[in-house]
């Protein structure tokens, strides 16, 4: 199947300090992106919805300027945690969407973030 | 509304055993994708299978099958002869026609012991 990539696999950061991760897309082009959050022991939620040239689409709930997405280009979708604060440690995932035959959206290996 | 229900929360087997998880949804569209997905322990989701809601043909791949009943709104999963390596949390999604969502149920956690 196709392949994403997510960098970095972990960060840790101390609070107040912005993290970006990156959301590659590495054998196929992705109009669209998607960002999940998954905290311990529980499902993926929605976060974003990410499309190449346009502003993201959030969910209900996610604050815009908490949580800074963009999509420059049809295989890198960025998710910037800006003034992160220990609330915001999660398990970040990304996924794309491969409009190919398939049609399916693949996903990244995520992302630990842990802010002190 | 969108929602998918996996009732069990955790489920433990011996290996060798055959496990069955089970999946329910719920949606108005008539045009739908079902998904299972398995998360170990790395974290990283491994896609399995895609279903399209017009296709209830069941799908055996290896010691998986899947039994997909449009009348009863279930996409159920079927590990046979479990093993050790099947050990993980297990996705069970509904993804719309256009895919701008995803909904996740809330996962199954298999372990399978030796």
């Amino acid at each position: 199947g196709a392949v994403v990539s997510q960098h970095p696999s972990w960060v840790i950061c101390k609070s107040g300090t912005s993290v970006k991760i990156e959301c590659r897309s590495l054998d196929f082009q992705a109009t669209t992106m998607f960002w999940y959050r998954q905290f311990p022991k529980q499902s993926l939620m929605l976060m974003a919805t990410s499309n190449e040239g346009s502003k993201a689409t959030y969910e209900q709930g996610v604050e815009k300027d908490k949580f800074l997405i963009n999509h420059a280009s049809l295989t890198l979708s960025t998710l910037t945690v800006t003034s992160a604060h220990p609330e915001d440690s999660s398990f970040y995932i990304c996924s794309a969407r491969d409009q190919g035959v398939t049609d399916t959206q693949y996903f990244g290996p995520g992302t630990r973030l842990t802010v002190l | 509304a969108q929602k998918v229900t996996q009732a069990q929360t955790e489920i433990s087997v011996v290996e060798k055993e055959d496990v069955t998880l089970d999946c329910v949804y719920e949606t108005r569209d008539t045009t739908y994708y079902l998904f299972w997905y398995k998360q170990p322990p790395s974290g990283e989701l491994v896609f399995l299978i895609r279903r399209n809601s017009f296709d209830e043909q069941n799908e055996i791949s290896g010691r998986y099958s899947w039994n997909f009943q449009k009348s009863t709104s279930s996409f159920n999963f079927t590990i046979t002869a479990s093993q050790v390596v099947d050990s993980a949390v297990y996705f069970c999604a509904l993804g719309l026609i256009n895919f701008n969502k995803f909904y996740f149920g809330s996962g199954t956690k298999l372990n399978v012991k030796p």
